[in-house]
């Protein structure tokens, strides 16, 4: 697997509550995603960053906050968790954009918002 | 409105029976295609892409144009081939950045 790790794997929370999910990368890839993948929707784009301090929204993006201050690192941070965030986020890389634009998956984070 | 769909949420055949699962898309353009594949306790990883030409697993991928679609078919399914299958157009999102849109995929099953 790409050097993608994604923390926690597996996180409970409650209505309200403040989520932070991380990506980690060593891959030096510029680009970073953050889909959520939900039955009968596939994955959807919530986030995506294409540099240091360049972020920039994908179709699902209300709700949700991202930071990228460092290469290696994208955050997703649900500001005020809701049950219909219940999901599973992946975090994706890629060298390029457009073309071979060949992702790499991480293992995604199963959130349950009680 | 610009879409990508896959019909099928659940492809239920045999082992040794030909497969095809199916990919509409609705971009304007000509976006390039990818078909990707997670198995049960993987990661999500590409399977192969358009552009390529490629045969993997030995499924191929055939691009019409005219009919706007990207169907994956392989001509004897194995039981290892077992898993999600997502259709990736590769398009021009939100500016300039080519994004992919992950249609919601099909569940192939394959039947000892």
């Amino acid at each position: 697997d790409a050097g993608i790790t994604q923390s926690p794997r597996h996180k409970v929370t409650e209505t309200g509550t403040p989520v932070t999910l991380r990506c980690h990368q060593t891959e030096n890839h510029r680009y970073m995603y953050w889909y959520r993948q939900d039955p009968g929707h596939g994955l959807r784009l919530i986030h995506y960053s294409y540099g240091v301090k360049d972020t920039d929204k994908g179709e699902v993006s209300d709700g949700y906050s991202v930071s990228r201050s460092k290469t290696e690192d994208f955050l997703l941070t649900l500001e005020s968790a809701t049950s219909s965030q219940t999901s599973v986020y992946f975090c994706a890389i890629s060298g390029i954009a457009g073309g071979y634009n060949e992702q790499f998956f991480g293992p995604g984070t199963r959130l349950t918002v009680l | 409105a610009q879409r990508v769909t896959q019909p099928e949420k659940l492809l239920s055949v045999f082992k040794g029976a030909p497969v095809e699962l199916k990919c509409n898309y609705s971009y304007s353009g000509s976006p390039e295609l990818f078909w990707y594949v997670q198995y049960s306790r993987q990661r999500l990883q590409l399977l192969l892409r358009h552009i390529s030409r490629e045969s993997i697993k030995g499924f191929t991928a055939d691009l019409n144009k005219g009919e706007t679609s990207f169907h994956l078919k392989k001509p004897f399914a194995q039981e290892e081939d077992s898993a999600m299958y997502y259709c990736a157009p590769d398009v021009l999102y939100g500016g300039a950045t080519n994004k992919l849109i992950f249609g919601t995929g099909t569940l192939l099953a394959v039947q000892p």
